[in-house]
């Protein structure tokens, strides 16, 4: 069946450090991929999308790659901040219209 | 994007007892959803709430433990019925598909009901 797996967490990081968030998928045919954020204490956010093969979605600095041939879509930022700090789900959607998959989330905390 | 309300955004609740959760968008849209998320999990779908028509449930969730209504395209209800401790979770409803939304593949969360059964 169609599911997304993450790379476990926490990831703790310095501020300003380069970040990585393994996001692998498995699904029939050509899904859209998402990044979702939540900080603490809030709701979910959308963060990007990638709706075909090689699309690059970006959003606040953060980056992800839609790679077919690697079934992969990792999270990326080159220099993070405090304010970064929040899980990360990695989503896929099999087709427009039908619900989201997730991930199981990763938990990112970056010091000062 | 659109905006997107829950109430009650928290309750304690005793088991046995049951809370429904409201769900309003401020425009019309195609796709509402409902979600949980137990603490420290993931999102797992509970339903799509169909316009008009019966819900439909992923497996393992049933219609009497999870009854949802969606009379039109801008609301909807998850009521959590006979609760017990398992039940304490968020519950999100989703949405997308509407004149608001950037394109088909855009889906926006409300801010969750936090529910804690004692």
């Amino acid at each position: 069946g169609n599911s997304v797996t993450q790379m476990e967490g926490p990831v703790t990081l310095s501020e300003e450090a380069f970040l990585t968030i393994n996001c692998t998928y498995t699904a029939t045919g050509y899904p859209s991929l998402f990044w979702y954020v939540q900080y603490p204490g809030e709701g979910l956010q959308l963060l990007l999308k990638a709706t075909k093969a090689d699309d690059k979605g970006s959003n606040k600095g953060f980056e992800a790659t839609y790679r077919k041939e690697t079934t992969s879509f990792h999270l990326e930022k080159g220099s993070v901040q405090v304010s970064d700090s929040a899980v990360y789900f990695c989503a896929l959607e099999t087709q427009a219209g039908t619900a989201l998959i997730f991930g199981k989330g990763t938990t990112l905390s970056v010091s000062s | 994007s659109a905006v997107i309300s829950q109430k009650p955004s928290r309750d304690i609740c005793q088991r046995g007892t049951s809370l429904t959760i409201q769900c309003q968008v401020d425009s019309q849209v195609t796709m509402m959803f409902w979600y949980r998320q137990q603490p420290g999990q993931s999102l797992t779908l509970i339903a799509t709430a169909n316009q008009g028509s019966e819900a439909t449930y992923e497996s393992g969730f049933v219609i009497d433990k999870f009854p949802i209504s969606r009379p039109n395209l801008t609301f909807s209800t998850l009521t959590v019925s006979n609760m017990s401790p398992e039940d304490s979770s968020i519950y999100l409803c989703s949405v997308g598909g509407g004149e608001n939304f950037a394109g088909a593949y855009e889906q926006y969360f409300g801010p969750g009901t936090r529910l804690t059964v004692t």
